[in-house]
């Protein structure tokens, strides 16, 4: 089963307004990343929050993360149509030297009318 | 800089055929790692190289292979093609902590299997 779960799965929102996804994971991990993906092309990454980290900002985003409840959100302000996209989180959990579990939610798909 | 390229951008094989996919990482990069895009599974990780050697590996069976040559270039095979195998293939590259650090993601490989 995926590590990381996004809420909600589809969110449709006006230009302009602030659009917020949220992410909950089940183990410990080191750090969670977001992506964004637009439709049928690779992943751009957005932010990468380390676990001893509580929030972090770039640009219009924001993203806060509960280690103690196992969740992180990302927040998009002032949002634009070319924000139309897929956002995913991914958690990374250290094994041990370089070894990693690197897991993906199912994604949230943001749609921004204009 | 380039980015990280993947060819073919889109490939269509039958059943029980085999396919090679390319990936060629940012200059620099020595990490480089495969993932599986459904619709139904989401976003899988299938194994990650470097410096030519396999470090991490999900839980994908034999029949995905892959491998990294001296210049980070990586090549996925699939053999013995199944309808399921069809999918997105992303690689992504990274400096060198690999899944623990910001990845750098090329478009994709879209494979149909028939």
């Amino acid at each position: 089963s995926q590590q990381g779960e996004e809420d909600p799965q589809a969110l449709s929102i006006q230009e302009g307004e602030n659009a917020t996804m949220n992410c909950s994971y089940k183990t410990s991990i080191n750090n969670l990343q977001w992506y964004r993906q637009n439709s049928g092309r690779g992943l751009v990454h957005l932010i990468l929050i380390r676990s001893n980290e509580r929030e972090k900002h770039s640009g219009r985003l924001r993203v806060t993360l509960d280690t103690s409840k196992k969740s992180s959100s990302l927040l998009i302000t002032a949002s634009r149509a070319a924000d139309t996209a897929s956002y995913f989180c991914a958690t990374a959990l250290n094994s041990g030297g370089s070894n990693y579990k690197l897991t993906f939610g199912k994604g949230t798909l943001l749609t921004v009318n204009p | 800089k380039a980015g990280v390229t993947q060819t073919p951008r889109y490939l269509i094989k039958t059943r029980g055929q085999q396919v090679t996919l390319s990936c060629s990482p940012i200059s620099g990069h020595r990490s480089v790692s495969w993932y599986q895009q459904t619709p139904g599974q989401g976003l899988q990780f299938l194994f990650e190289y470097f410096s030519e050697t396999q470090r991490n590996k999900g839980n994908f069976p034999g029949r995905f292979s892959g491998r990294q040559f001296s210049n980070s270039r990586s090549e996925m095979n699939v053999s013995t093609l199944e309808l399921g195998d069809s999918a997105l293939y992303l690689c992504a590259s990274s400096w060198g902590q690999g899944l623990g650090e910001k990845l750098f993601f090329g478009s994709g490989t879209q494979l149909s299997v028939l």
